[in-house]
C-alpha cells in the first residue's frame, strides 16, 4: 500500500483565499484524522471521522475551517477565507478499528503558508 | 479527559549516551500506548507500541514498558546515534476513540 497520501505537499496562498487540502487514507481504514502542527501549539487534532462520519470536530478552530469525507477513500480540509495565522503543517492520518485501539498512519503533511 | 505529559526538551546527548524520555498519561479506561518519531520535514512514524499493562514495545534499539501502576510509558535507548535526532511523541488511544498526543520532545544527538 502507498500509505496515506496528502496533496499538495506545499501550498502558498494569499490571505483571504480559499485553500483545500486533500487526503487519501489507506485502503480499508475506517478512521481518518486531521491534525495541525505549529511551533507554538504543537500537534492539534482538528477533526476525526469514523466510517466517513465526523465524530469529533471540537478541535476545528473557527467556522472558516470545514472538513468533509464524501467516501472512504477521500477527505478534504477547507479553509475559507485563509489567514496568516493558519500557516502550519497539516497532517492527515488513518487507522483501522478491526484490531481495536490501533495506531494511526500519517501522511507526509501539507505545509501551508498564508501571506 | 485523556491526556499525555512528556518531559520538555530539547534533550541534547552525545553519541552512544543513554536516552530516557519520560511519558505519563491519564486515561479513563485501558488505552494502547505509542511512541511516534518525526524526522525533519516528514510526517509522524510509529516507533513502537504496547497494548496492555506490562507489555514492552521495542524497535530499532528503543524500548518502552507499559506501567499501569505508575501510568507511565518511558522511552529508552541504550546508545543513541546522530541519526536518532528527531522529535519524539508519546500518545495513547482508547477503543474507538481519538489518538491523544503529548507535546513532543526534541532530541539532539551530537557526534
Amino acid at each position: 500500500d502507498a500509505g496515506v497520501i496528502q496533496s499538495p505537499r506545499h501550498e502558498v496562498t494569499e490571505m483571504g483565499q480559499e485553500v483545500t487540502l486533500r487526503c487519501k487514507p489507506i485502503s480499508g481504514h475506517d478512521y481518518l484524522f486531521w491534525y495541525r502542527q505549529t511551533m507554538m501549539r504543537g500537534l492539534e487534532l482538528l477533526i476525526y471521522f469514523n466510517n466517513n462520519v465526523p465524530i469529533d470536530d471540537s478541535g476545528m478552530p473557527e467556522d472558516r475551517f470545514s472538513a468533509k469525507m464524501p467516501n472512504a477513500s477521500f477527505s478534504t480540509l477547507k479553509i475559507q477565507p485563509s489567514e496568516p495565522r493558519d500557516s502550519a503543517v497539516y497532517f492527515c492520518a488513518s487507522s483501522y478499528s478491526g484490531q481495536r485501539r490501533t495506531e494511526a498512519f500519517f501522511g507526509q503533511g501539507t505545509r501551508l503558508t498564508v501571506v | 479527559g485523556d491526556s499525555v505529559t512528556q518531559m520538555e526538551g530539547p534533550v541534547t546527548l552525545s553519541e552512544e549516551a543513554f536516552l530516557t524520555i519520560n511519558c505519563t498519561y491519564t486515561a479513563t479506561g485501558y488505552p494502547s500506548l505509542f511512541w511516534y518519531v518525526q524526522y525533519p520535514g516528514e510526517g509522524l512514524q510509529l516507533l513502537l507500541k504496547a497494548t496492555k499493562a506490562d507489555d514492552k514495545g521495542s524497535n530499532k534499539g528503543f524500548e518502552a514498558t507499559y506501567r499501569k501502576e505508575t501510568t507511565s510509558f518511558h522511552l529508552e535507548k541504550g546508545s543513541v546515534q546522530v541519526s536518532d535526532s528527531a522529535v519524539y511523541f508519546c500518545a495513547l488511544r482508547e477503543y474507538g476513540n481519538k489518538l491523544v498526543f503529548g507535546a513532543g520532545t526534541i532530541l539532539r544527538v551530537k557526534s
